[in-house]
């Protein structure tokens, strides 16, 4: 059965207080990893995707890494507006109908940034 | 752009009536999919369609319907509303290989 866990589930830092978020996997054949960040209230909003072990993708103060069996998402001296629930998914093969991909989530770490 | 569009935001139901969530998406995405959200569990797929004319089960279907109308529309039905049934519901659309989803704002809809 595919798994993503995600830790820890919450983490509160002061600003500019730079820390990591995990999601570890199980999952056969991955197809690709993605990130999320979900604000209260609102829908997931993308942020990345990955797709092998060794690949890093970056946006302003957010860094997304994989490994074979991991991604970690640092957060570089973080602000209050980068306050937020950040969801992990991962991309596995679906039943043969049609050519849709199902993600499974994690939990989420809700993330507060303190001023 | 619109994007994804979800109707209605909020919902209260009582036990055993039923009720349809819309969704429509303006990308011209070939896949749309409904997801639950509830505390602690993350996000869980109740149904997809990965193209139009095409619907499949996904982690939770069982209690919901679904009817993909056109491109567009995507929408979800309970025919018989159950407190278990409480929770979050998001609407996504995607390209084919859903390498990039959008969401809906969701409908938080409650079953009493």
């Amino acid at each position: 059965e595919d798994q993503v866990t995600q830790s820890p589930e919450a983490l509160r830092l002061q600003e500019g207080e730079s820390s990591s978020l995990n999601c570890s996997y199980t999952v056969s054949g991955l197809r690709g990893l993605f990130w999320y960040r979900q604000d209260p209230g609102k829908g997931p909003e993308f942020l990345f995707t990955l797709y092998s072990a060794g690949e890093e993708k970056e946006k302003e103060r957010l860094k997304a890494t994989l490994t074979k069996k991991e991604s970690f998402l640092h957060i570089t001296a973080p602000k209050p507006e980068d306050s937020a629930t950040y969801l992990c998914a991962v991309q596995v093969g679906g039943p043969s109908s049609g050519s849709a991909r199902q993600l499974t989530f994690g939990s989420g770490t809700q993330l507060t940034v303190l001023p | 752009n619109a994007g994804v569009t979800q109707t209605p935001k909020f919902q209260v139901l009582k036990t055993g009536q039923s009720m349809t969530l819309q969704c429509a998406q303006d990308m011209n995405h070939n896949s749309m999919y409904w997801y639950r959200q509830d505390p602690g569990m993350g996000l869980r797929l109740i149904y997809y369609s990965a193209s139009e004319g095409t619907t499949d089960k996904g982690e939770v279907p069982n209690g919901y319907n679904v009817s993909r109308l056109n491109k567009r529309e995507f929408s979800l039905r309970l025919e018989s509303a159950a407190p278990s049934q409480t929770s979050v519901y998001f609407c996504a659309s995607a390209t084919v290989w859903n390498t990039e989803a959008f969401f809906g704002q969701g409908t938080r809809l409650t079953v009493v």
